[in-house]
C-alpha cells in the first residue's frame, strides 16, 4: 500500500535557523509529493509539490527534491522565521489510490525569535 | 474566490444529539473529502466523494454519514454524536483524479462533544 512517514515532532528550532524535516514514502505506482503546511487554528495550506523524479519544488523559501532512488521528499528551509512555526505535513498521490491523498502523521514546527 | 467553506466553525454537541457539517466549495471539482484531525494521529479519511450523487466510505467512517446531491456541497452527518468524535473536521476537494492535482482544504470546524 502507500504510506508516508516523517520525523516525529516537535521540532524547535532558534530563528534564522536551517530546517529539515525528513519524509519517506512507499508507494505502489508513481507518486506525486506534497508538502502542506497548517497554521494555528487554520486548514492545510499546499506549500510544494514535485510530479516526477528529481524535481525540486520550492516557495516562499522552502525546497524539498523528489528523491526515487531513496523514496524521500524532505523539507528543508536555510533560514527560518517566527512566522514559519507551524506543522507540516508530507503526502502522496498516485493514480491508483482512487485519487486520494496520502498523508504522513505531520511535523509541529516552533521557531523562538 | 471563497474556495472551499465550511460551517459552522465550531460546535459543541451533547452526547446522542445530531447535526450536519455543511461543506462548500465554488471551484467546480469533482472530487470532495471529509477528514477528521486528531493530536497525535495526523488526518484520518472520513468519507469521500468522486462526483453529484456518489459517496464512499474512508478509513474511519463509522457513526458519519454523507451526501452529495449537488455537486458543490459536501455534507457530514453525526447521527447521534458520541464524546470520541470530538475533533476538528476538514473538508477538501480535488479538481481531478490525476496524481498532479492536491487538495484545497477549508478552514475546519471544532466539534465537541460533551
Amino acid at each position: 500500500g502507500n504510506s508516508v512517514t516523517q520525523m516525529e515532532g516537535p521540532v524547535t528550532l532558534s530563528e534564522e535557523a536551517f530546517l529539515t524535516i525528513n519524509c519517506t514514502y512507499t508507494a505502489t505506482g508513481y507518486p506525486s509529493l506534497f508538502w502542506y503546511v497548517q497554521y494555528p487554528g487554520e486548514g492545510l495550506q499546499l506549500l510544494l509539490k514535485a510530479t516526477k523524479a528529481d524535481d525540486k519544488g520550492s516557495n516562499k523559501g522552502f525546497e524539498a527534491t523528489y528523491r526515487k532512488e531513496t523514496t524521500s521528499f524532505h523539507l528543508e528551509k536555510g533560514s527560518v522565521q517566527v512566522s514559519d512555526s507551524a506543522v507540516y505535513f508530507c503526502a502522496l498521490r498516485v493514480e491508483t489510490s482512487g485519487s486520494r491523498l496520502t498523508f504522513g502523521e505531520g511535523t509541529q514546527l516552533t521557531v523562538n525569535p | 474566490n471563497a474556495g472551499v467553506t465550511q460551517t459552522p466553525k465550531f460546535r459543541v454537541l451533547k452526547t446522542g444529539q445530531s447535526m450536519t457539517l455543511l461543506c462548500a466549495q465554488d471551484m467546480n471539482h469533482e472530487y470532495m473529502y471529509w477528514y477528521r484531525q486528531d493530536p497525535g494521529m495526523g488526518l484520518r479519511l472520513i468519507h469521500y466523494s468522486v462526483g453529484e450523487g456518489t459517496t464512499a466510505k474512508g478509513e474511519v467512517p463509522d457513526g458519519y454519514n454523507v451526501s452529495r446531491l449537488k455537486k458543490q456541497n459536501f455534507l457530514l452527518g453525526l447521527e447521534s454524536a458520541a464524546p470520541s468524535q470530538t475533533s476538528v473536521y476538514f473538508c477538501a476537494s480535488s479538481s481531478d483524479r490525476g496524481r498532479l492535482s492536491g487538495y484545497t482544504f477549508g478552514s475546519g470546524t471544532r466539534l465537541t462533544v460533551v
